[in-house]
């Protein structure tokens, strides 16, 4: 059981932010929320992850909700090399459990 | 260069056969952990390990068997009791929990 959710696919035009929503509503007070992406035949990359406070890194930033029970993750400028599978993960002192994740389709 | 190698990309094997995937980590992470990924699907566990000589099952564990002999290496063997065996079979550390997990490539494994 993944215990979030996410819509099954998106659509962005190039150049466009993205924002990829996720839902955890049954979420505990020491998971953390991971975002990991596919691409076709490879392995997961990781993306960002955090606690509580929204974060920022060189790929994307991840916004929290106030109440942790959802989280936003934002692409500022989507290239089609960011057409991948987009996995929302929460994640305690357990390994990571995988859903079906977003597709996220970029549009040249 | 640092990181984690599964190999072979590819294998091929005949139906009741065992097989064994390699996964080797020059990271110095202390876990490791084996998913099964099937077509349109999200990562599945299978095993993973928190420390040498120490392992647990995760979701799917039937028909599969690892070991932790080494902190870098962590073979998985697909045996024939696994009744599906044909999938993509990815191998991932990571220093410990809530830090960064590093995958492989993977394996694509197809049985005939």
């Amino acid at each position: 059981d993944a215990k979030t959710t996410q819509p099954n696919s998106m659509e962005s035009n190039e150049e466009e932010p993205v924002h990829l929503p996720c839902n955890h509503s049954t979420i505990s007070g020491t998971d953390y929320i991971h975002w990991y992406r596919q691409l076709p035949s490879q392995g997961p990359e990781y993306v960002i992850h955090g606690l509580t406070s929204n974060v920022n890194n060189r790929m994307a930033s991840l916004a929290i909700a106030e109440d942790r029970k959802s989280s936003t993750l934002i692409l500022h400028r989507a290239t089609l090399r960011d057409a991948a599978v987009y996995y929302c993960i929460r994640g305690g002192n357990t390994p990571l459990v995988f859903g079906k994740g977003t597709r996220l389709s970029v549009i040249a | 260069d640092g990181g984690i190698t599964q190999s072979p990309k590819y294998l091929f094997r005949k139906e009741g056969q065992n097989v064994t995937l390699s996964c080797e980590q020059n990271l110095n992470h202390d876990a490791m952990y084996w998913y099964r990924q099937d077509p349109g699907q999200g990562l599945r566990l299978i095993y993973y390990s928190q420390i040498v000589n120490d392992f647990q099952k995760g979701d799917i564990a039937e028909g599969y068997s690892v070991s932790r002999e080494k902190k870098e290496s962590f073979p998985l063997t697909v045996t024939s009791a696994q009744k599906n065996p044909t999938a993509f079979y990815l191998c991932a550390s990571r220093p410990y929990l809530n830090t960064e997990a590093f995958f492989g490539q993977g394996t694509r494994l197809t049985v005939v």
